[in-house]
């Protein structure tokens, strides 16, 4: 048990539709970072949360975008799915002391018809 | 984003035996993790090895680093059926964000 719990565990979205993902961190966690994971593929990293701002962003388009709250809970939310967006969505908390070590949830699997 | 590589995609051995794994990164890290992952779940963390280390283990685990040739190992000694998984690197090489290979499957037959 990490203590990271992601929601929903699953969901169906068609084309076009938008998606909302959410992630609760450890307590005291203030770094978020999320994952997008193709079948088969490693992790690809999307945009990591440092107290509620954005601090790094990987190869995707605006479509994905993000947010972090006070408490370090964090969104995922894509807009415009597509066919490819069809993935597990994985969370990760880091301590304070940015010893490097990610704390993931179990993930959220999205599949777009 | 760049992204180490594992080395083999996928692996089976017998019980009992052990497995090794290995991984190649491109430019300078702080750090290299291995994290493992079961099934359709989320990552766990394994083992963390600072750029200044070249060995360390933990538990049946033993992971190497070769700064020169940017590229580590990770041993599973005694391999057991609750090992089978897939395993990944990830290094801290672009913008001291975690970055993760494409990993190696790993099967231990009974």
């Amino acid at each position: 048990e990490t203590g990271v719990t992601q929601s929903p565990t699953h969901l169906i979205k068609t084309r076009g539709q938008q998606v909302t993902l959410r992630c609760s961190s450890q307590s005291g966690h203030n770094t978020v970072s999320w994952y997008q994971q193709a079948l088969g593929q490693g992790p690809q990293f999307i945009f990591q949360y440092y107290r509620e701002e954005e601090n790094g962003r990987g190869n995707f388009p605006p479509r994905f975008s993000g947010l972090q709250f006070p408490n370090y809970s964090s969104e995922l939310n894509v807009n415009a799915l597509e066919l490819d967006d069809s993935a597990l969505y994985l969370c990760a908390s880091e301590t304070p002391d940015n010893t490097g070590e990610l704390f993931f949830g179990e993930g959220s699997r999205l599949t777009v018809l | 984003s760049q992204q180490g590589e594992e080395d083999p995609q996928a692996l089976s051995i017998q019980e009992g035996e052990n497995a090794t794994m290995n991984c190649s990164y491109k430019t300078s890290i702080n750090n290299l993790q291995w994290y493992r992952q079961n099934s359709g779940r989320g990552l766990v963390h394994l083992i963390l090895i600072r750029s200044n280390e070249r060995e360390k283990h933990s538990g049946r685990l033993r992971v190497t680093l070769d700064t020169s040739k940017k590229s580590s190992s990770l041993l599973i000694t005694a391999s057991r059926a609750a090992d089978t998984a897939s395993y990944f690197c990830a290094t801290d090489e672009w913008d001291d964000k975690i970055i993760f290979g494409k990993g190696t499957r790993l099967h231990i037959l009974p």
